[in-house]
């Protein structure tokens, strides 16, 4: 079956530094989506990529869409503590469910 | 205000004891979703239902039972079969079940066992 793979599992930043989390299916997708869960809550869309090659920014975040629509990432620039949470990446083929990876837990020492 | 509303915050379940996590929109979505996470491992499909009257498995429903009485509404039943039962339930909506939809996630039940 299909199966998203996300790393790194977790990640420990200076605020400040930059964060990357990255994201691999084992199929080609459709659309990846990319939710943020804050500690203690829920998963929150962030954004969604259906395009070859396709990049976004929104403010210090860059989502980018492998051209061969099989990986995805997520990069974060000068990071603050607001950013501190879970970003998992959700892949879709066709009409098929959602697959979310595993997630991304970011941490950061203020 | 328009949203997902599960309850209760917590619930703890006895050796035995079937036990039921409310769903309710009032975005008038049609799909609706039970989402299972655990430490480290993501989020799993359940169940889900596209419309009324109807529901289908996700990757791990043995254990688990719903029902898609009203549109509104997509309670989660968690029985005594399913043996590992402790994690966060996540129910969400989307507007169809159609590719490119967006999940609308609740705010979450944490189920642990006595």
């Amino acid at each position: 079956g299909q199966q998203v793979m996300q790393i790194p599992q977790y990640q420990h930043v200076q605020e400040g530094e930059d964060f990357t989390t990255y994201c691999n299916s084992s199929t080609t997708l459709s659309n990846i989506q990319w939710y943020k869960q804050r500690p203690g809550g829920h998963p929150v869309f962030l954004i969604q990529l259906v395009k070859s090659g396709e990049v976004k920014k929104q403010k210090r975040l860059t989502f980018q869409f492998g051209e061969a629509k099989k990986n995805s990432s997520l990069h974060i620039t000068a990071t603050q503590t607001t950013d501190v949470g879970t970003y998992f990446c959700a892949g879709q083929r066709g009409a098929q469910k959602l697959v979310f990876g595993q997630g991304t837990r970011l941490t950061i020492n203020p | 205000d328009g949203g997902i509303t599960q309850s209760p915050k917590y619930l703890f379940r006895k050796e035995g004891q079937n036990v039921t996590l409310s769903c309710e929109q009032n975005l008038n979505h049609d799909a609706m979703y039970w989402y299972r996470q655990d430490p480290g491992q993501g989020l799993r499909l359940i169940y889900y239902s596209q419309i009324v009257n109807d529901f289908q498995k996700g990757d791990i429903a043995e254990g688990y039972s719903v029902s898609r009485e009203k549109k509104e509404s997509f309670p989660l039943t968690v029985t005594s079969a399913q043996k590992n039962p402790t994690a966060f339930y996540l129910c969400a909506s989307s507007s169809t079940q159609s590719t490119n939809e967006k999940l609308f996630f609740g705010s979450g039940t944490q189920l642990s066992v006595l």
